[in-house]
C-alpha cells in the first residue's frame, strides 16, 4: 500500500525551529518529487516547499523563503522539513505529498499523508 | 505569483444535481490545472489533473475542462459521498490553490 505519514509536529514558540518528517512506503520513493502543503486551522490549502526526485530542484512560497529547508533522504525513504524562525502564521497542519509521474516536478499530488500538527504560540 | 480564484466560494445542491465549479487563474497556465476533494479532517483527494484527465479510481460523474485561464470542475449528478470543499491548484509555474468552494446540502 502506497503510504506517506508525517512526524514532528507540535506545540513550538515563536521564533523556535522545528522539524517535519515523512516517511514514504509502498513505491519507490526516490523516483519521485515530493511537497509540503499546509492548511491553517479553517482555511484553505497553500503550497510550503518541493524537491525533485534527485534534490537538484527546490521551491519555496514567498511566506516561507529563507525560515524554511526541504531535504530529502532516498536511501530512508524520507522527506523533511525544517522550520526555523516560527511564526504564529505558520501554525498549520502540514501535508506531505507525492507528485503523479516519475521524475516530475511540475505536476500535481496523487498521495497525501494525513497530516501533522504544527501550533506556534507563547 | 500566478493567482488562482475559484467560484462560487459556497454552493448549495441537492443530490442528483449537476454542479460546475469554476476556477481563474492571473494569466495562462495552458492546462497544468488539478482539482482536489477535502472532508472533513481527511486529507485531500485527487480528481482530476492535466485540466481533464480523471484520477484512477474517481467516479466518472465528475469531469473537468478548460485551457488557458479559464477551467470547471462539473459532477453531472451531486452525490451524498460529493459534499465536500473543492480546490483547484496550477502546477504551471510554482503551484498554487484556489480558495476553495464548499459544496453543501440544499
Amino acid at each position: 500500500e502506497v503510504q506517506l505519514v508525517e512526524s514532528g509536529g507540535g506545540l513550538v514558540q515563536p521564533g523556535r525551529s522545528l522539524r517535519l518528517s515523512c516517511a514514504a512506503s509502498g513505491f519507490t520513493f526516490d523516483d519521485y518529487a515530493m511537497h509540503w502543503v499546509r492548511q491553517a486551522p479553517g482555511k484553505g490549502l497553500e503550497w510550503v516547499s518541493g524537491i525533485s526526485w534527485n534534490s537538484g530542484s527546490i521551491g519555496y512560497a514567498d511566506s516561507v523563503k529563507g525560515r524554511f529547508t526541504i531535504s530529502r533522504d532516498n536511501a530512508k525513504n524520507s522527506l523533511y522539513l525544517q522550520m526555523n524562525s516560527l511564526r504564529a502564521e505558520d501554525t498549520a497542519l502540514y501535508y506531505c505529498a507525492k507528485v503523479i509521474a516519475v521524475a516530475g516536478f511540475h505536476d500535481a499530488f496523487d498521495i497525501w499523508g494525513q497530516g501533522t500538527m504544527v501550533t506556534v504560540s507563547s | 505569483d500566478i493567482q488562482m480564484t475559484q467560484s462560487p466560494s459556497t454552493l448549495s445542491a441537492s443530490v442528483g444535481d449537476r454542479v460546475t465549479i469554476t476556477c481563474r487563474a492571473s494569466q495562462s497556465i495552458s492546462s497544468w490545472l488539478a482539482w482536489y476533494q477535502q472532508k472533513p479532517g481527511k486529507a485531500p483527494k485527487l480528481l482530476i489533473y492535466k485540466a481533464s484527465s480523471l484520477e484512477s479510481g474517481v467516479p466518472s460523474r465528475f469531469s473537468g475542462s478548460g485551457s488557458g485561464t479559464e477551467f470547471t470542475l462539473t459532477i453531472s449528478s451531486l452525490q451524498p459521498d460529493d459534499f465536500a470543499t473543492y480546490y483547484c491548484q496550477q502546477y504551471n509555474s510554482l503551484w498554487t490553490f484556489g480558495q476553495g468552494t464548499k459544496v453543501e446540502i440544499k
